[in-house]
């Protein structure tokens, strides 16, 4: 089975500008997840979706940061405009429903460095 | 509030030896537990889960963790330590509010000694 697919793998952008990452999950995973990973901290979870419906996106800064998950299966993340403090790591994840003994499949995220 | 704490931030093991990562969590209800390991560069790989059958749970690549309810803790063990399982290792905690979302701790960065 194919894995969870990010791209790009690194971005280096300066603040203030915008970005974009892109997801497309594994084949018929219903939840998708995405995570923000600070480096030596543990991933927190920016937005969750159930289908294309947006479940919990209580950590997601929303004066800066979008998201949406067209027709249910690829999903983009936005940072519009980006900090200094931006720079980490973005993971998404999915699983094939939001009971949580299924267990989360990651992708190999990417990195954003803002200067 | 559910929380996890890992605590040891960084363990060295010389190869061949037993690894023990250390997790507690915090909970009101019967959580599930999950151990994950990320190799540099690499996405998180799940290792085992708790999902309260079997208290002694095996994962891949000869780890297991005893999830024990009296102490709180969730640790990983190995008997054997390879080089090859120099990463970093979360413990992660499901958050049964509704929407099950993972709760991580910090991580434990593994080294394997020659």
């Amino acid at each position: 089975e194919a894995g969870v697919a990010q791209s790009p793998r690194y971005k280096i952008i300066e603040k203030r500008q915008s970005v974009a990452f892109w997801c497309n999950p594994i084949s018929g995973h219903a939840t998708l997840y995405w995570y923000q990973q600070i480096l030596g901290q543990g991933p927190k979870l920016l937005i969750q979706f159930q289908n294309n419906g947006v479940v919990d996106d209580s950590q997601l800064p929303k004066d800066r940061f979008s998201a949406e998950r067209l027709k249910g299966v690829d999903s983009t993340l936005k940072i519009q405009p980006a900090k200094l403090e931006d720079s980490a790591v973005y993971l998404c994840a999915s699983s094939p429903s939001d009971r949580v003994y299924y267990g989360y499949t990651f992708g190999s995220g990417t990195r954003l460095t803002v200067v | 509030a559910q929380s996890v704490t890992q605590l040891d931030s960084h363990v060295s093991v010389s190869e061949g030896t037993p690894v023990l990562l250390r997790c507690n969590y915090s909970s009101s209800y019967s959580p599930s537990l999950f151990w994950y390991v990320q190799h540099p560069n690499k996405g998180l790989q799940l290792l085992l889960k708790y999902t309260s059958a079997a208290t002694l749970v095996k994962g891949i690549n000869g780890f297991e963790a005893e999830f024990k309810k009296s102490e709180t803790s969730f640790h990983l063990t190995k008997p054997s330590a390879h080089m090859s399982d120099a990463a970093e290792y979360f413990c992660v905690v499901s958050d049964p509010s509704g929407t099950y979302k993972y709760i991580f701790g910090t991580g434990t960065r593994l080294k394997v000694l020659a």
